[in-house]
């Protein structure tokens, strides 16, 4: 998985709780991506970060957060869990040098009761 | 404009078959099209990708077919093994200088022995 981690790899909460989930990579990729992922809707960009300190909005992003504080991680933060968020998250880095690819960690299932 | 069209949903095919995914996109600013291979419980990895000046490319086995004109394309496995079971995701990128990729929604392909 490109030296890429994800935290927890599998969590249950209730709705209202917030969670955050935390990506952390080792390669100093300048770019980090979080992704839903939902059957039928293959997978949906949430946020993204350009940057320490610098992130915007995805497609998907109501109901999200993130920061960035240093470049090896990125955090995700629900502020208050729906049932609707319930889902398979995907953090993704890129910005190697010469090359187009963006490579993704295994993922946090994230249920939301 | 932001999105990519993939069919079909699902495919079976037998050991030593061609199965055919096909992606249709509208947006001519796009310059970037991956296609991933995404096993269960895993996270999507790179399987090959095309730029829109060249009309096909082959990695071993599969093969993209890109038809400019028509804004589609396409990903052939050659003699398809059961080890290729998996969910295929194409995706397009804008030439925006942020490598934000627009997913289709998977192709979920089943080879049989």
């Amino acid at each position: 998985d490109a030296g890429i981690t994800q935290s927890p790899r599998h969590k249950v909460t209730e709705t209202g709780t917030p969670v955050t989930l935390r990506c952390h990579q080792t390669e100093n990729h300048r770019y980090m991506y979080w992704y839903r992922q939902d059957p039928g809707h293959g997978l949906r960009l949430i946020h993204y970060s350009y940057g320490v300190k610098d992130t915007d909005k995805g497609e998907v992003s109501d109901g999200y957060s993130v920061s960035r504080s240093k470049t090896e991680d990125f955090l995700l933060t629900l502020e208050s869990a729906t049932s609707s968020q319930t889902s398979v998250y995907f953090c993704a880095i890129s910005g190697r040098q010469g090359s187009d690819e963006q490579y993704f960690g295994p993922g946090t299932r994230l249920t939301v009761t | 404009q932001q999105q990519v069209k993939q069919s079909p949903q699902s495919l079976i095919v037998q050991k030593g078959g061609i199965p055919i995914i096909n992606c249709a996109y509208e947006n001519t600013a796009f310059d970037y099209f991956p296609w991933y291979q995404q096993f269960p419980g895993k996270g999507p990895a790179l399987l090959i990708a095309i730029r829109p000046d060249v009309s096909e490319k082959k990695e071993g086995r599969f093969t993209i077919s890109f038809n400019k004109s028509a804004k589609q394309f396409s990903l052939h496995i050659m003699d398809s093994q059961p080890g290729d079971s998996a969910t295929y995701f194409c995706a397009a990128r804008m030439n925006t200088g942020f490598q934000k990729l627009v997913f289709g929604t998977g192709t979920r392909l089943l080879v049989s022995p």
